[in-house]
């Protein structure tokens, strides 16, 4: 049972231009979201994250968007650069969890052409 | 920010054998780490819940018996794979809470491969 989904396993992006990462849930108890990157044969680094009691959190050139009814949220960057390329992930805490236990989805390979 | 190791990066054994992987919090102290394993194209699963001072807690279809976890400090705990078959050959991956309860720092992962 996949609890969070990413439906794109890779998405192409100019460099310059927006990229947008998908993520899908279904546990109605997920109440805080993070997206991370990864490289190949390294550990994920946290990228950003949002509360269920919001719906858009920026940092940067990276802003988080979530859609509670949809129970959808998405990773906007812009602009996009050759350095992003990477695998993201989507993770989920829930209520009544262990202490930062995650829910992770498939990925997204991400590549920026020059 | 904080920094986990993992050691060893990288591991091939043969059929049968043991593998011990170290998990560190080089700067902090974590009562509670988490062992990921990612087969190739797949999403890191969560596998165990390493809790310092208690047994680990292990998510469904994770033979305990198997994938032996101890969290003898608060900065250090150990996978170990027993009688490793070639189907546990992953990509091993801990983490520790960092100071928001939910980020985890990951470590840099360890490639097991049995041959």
């Amino acid at each position: 049972d996949q609890q969070v989904k990413q439906n794109s396993p890779s998405l192409s992006v100019q460099e310059g231009r927006i990229s947008i990462l998908n993520c899908d849930y279904t546990n109605s108890m997920f109440d805080y979201f993070l997206w991370y990157k990864k490289y190949p044969a390294e550990g994920p680094t946290f990228l950003i994250s949002i509360s269920s009691i919001k719906d858009k959190n920026e940092d940067g050139r990276f802003t988080v968007f979530l859609n509670k009814s949809a129970k959808h949220l998405s990773l906007h960057i812009v602009p996009s650069q050759p350095g992003d390329s990477a695998v993201y992930f989507c993770a989920a805490s829930a209520r009544g969890t262990s202490y930062g236990k995650l829910t992770f989805g498939q990925g997204t390979i991400l590549t920026v052409h020059p | 920010g904080a920094v986990v190791s993992q050691h060893p990066s990288r591991v091939i054994c043969k059929s049968g054998t043991s593998v011990k992987i170290e998990c560190r919090s080089l700067d902090f102290q974590a009562t509670t780490m988490f062992w990921y394993r990612q087969f190739p194209k797949q999403s890191l699963m969560l596998m165990a819940t390493s809790n310092e001072g208690s047994k680990a807690t292990y998510e469904q279809g994770v033979e305990k018996d198997k994938f032996l976890i101890n969290h003898a400090s608060l900065t250090l705990s150990t996978l170990t794979v027993t009688s490793a078959h070639p189907e546990d050959s992953s990509f091993y991956i801990c983490s520790a809470p960092g100071g928001n309860s939910y980020e985890q720092y990951f470590g840099p992962g360890t490639r097991l491969t049995v041959t």
